[in-house]
């Protein structure tokens, strides 16, 4: 079963621009990572947040967390065409197995 | 460092048949992983091992996919007979250790196997 769902399902911006993408999940977690995905190829680690955090940063991401909400969502700032691809939340429901959401496709146009 | 290796990277066969994936996870990786991503689908763990192990095969359809990590490095995924919705890529990941990193299994994937039943 999928845990996360990620929102939109689809993404198309221009270079330069800021790009958002959510997800939420269903049970607590003890972590939640986000991968990202180019076409044909294996998912990539991006970064990685806990449970007891709230925000973090890692070059042009910045990841957020409220698991009050049960949410996340991952900004890529100062988007490039290179970062075309579908980025993907999985958690860590405490069980050792990550557990990937539906996938977010993003289209940066140059 | 040298990442997951897979083999092969696409396969086509007819239903009903039979083939199998290997994977070599990444060298001193406790554990790997079997993940199906269908199209349009995010990846949907078939098993899991530590070492030589199964930890976790619950969603695996024992029934024509079974899988094997005997010396507790590489791995083989067969699938027999196959069915027109096993067309999927068959991930392999492989992580540190679970709880290796404080608690964080994070995974290095392969490129993938394409498999396209007809």
């Amino acid at each position: 079963s999928q845990q996360g769902e990620e929102d939109p399902q689809a993404l198309s911006i221009q270079e330069g621009e800021n790009a958002t993408m959510n997800c939420s999940y269903k049970t607590s977690i003890n972590n939640l990572q986000w991968y990202r995905q180019n076409s044909g190829r294996g998912l990539v680690h991006l970064i990685l947040i806990r449970s007891n955090e709230r925000e973090k940063h890692s070059g042009r991401l910045r990841v957020t967390l409220d698991t009050s909400k049960k949410s996340s969502s991952l900004l890529i700032t100062a988007s490039r065409a290179a970062d075309t691809a579908s980025y993907f939340c999985a958690t860590d429901p405490f069980t050792d197995k990550l557990i990937f959401g539906t996938g977010t496709r993003l289209q940066v146009f140059p | 460092e040298a990442g997951v290796a897979q083999s092969p990277r696409y396969k086509i066969i007819e239903k009903r048949q039979s083939v199998a994936f290997w994977c070599n996870p990444i060298s001193g990786h406790a554990t790997l992983y079997w993940y199906q991503q269908i199209l349009g689908q995010g990846p949907k763990l078939l098993i899991q091992f530590q070492n030589n192990g199964v930890v976790d095969d619950s969603q695996l359809p024992k029934d024509r996919f079974s899988a094997e990590r005997l010396k507790g490095v590489d791995s083989t995924l067969k699938i027999q007979p196959a069915k027109l919705e096993d067309s999927a890529v068959y991930l392999c990941a492989s992580s540190l250790d679970i709880g290796a990193v404080a608690g964080a299994n994070v995974l290095t994937f392969g490129a993938g196997s394409r498999l396209t039943v007809l």
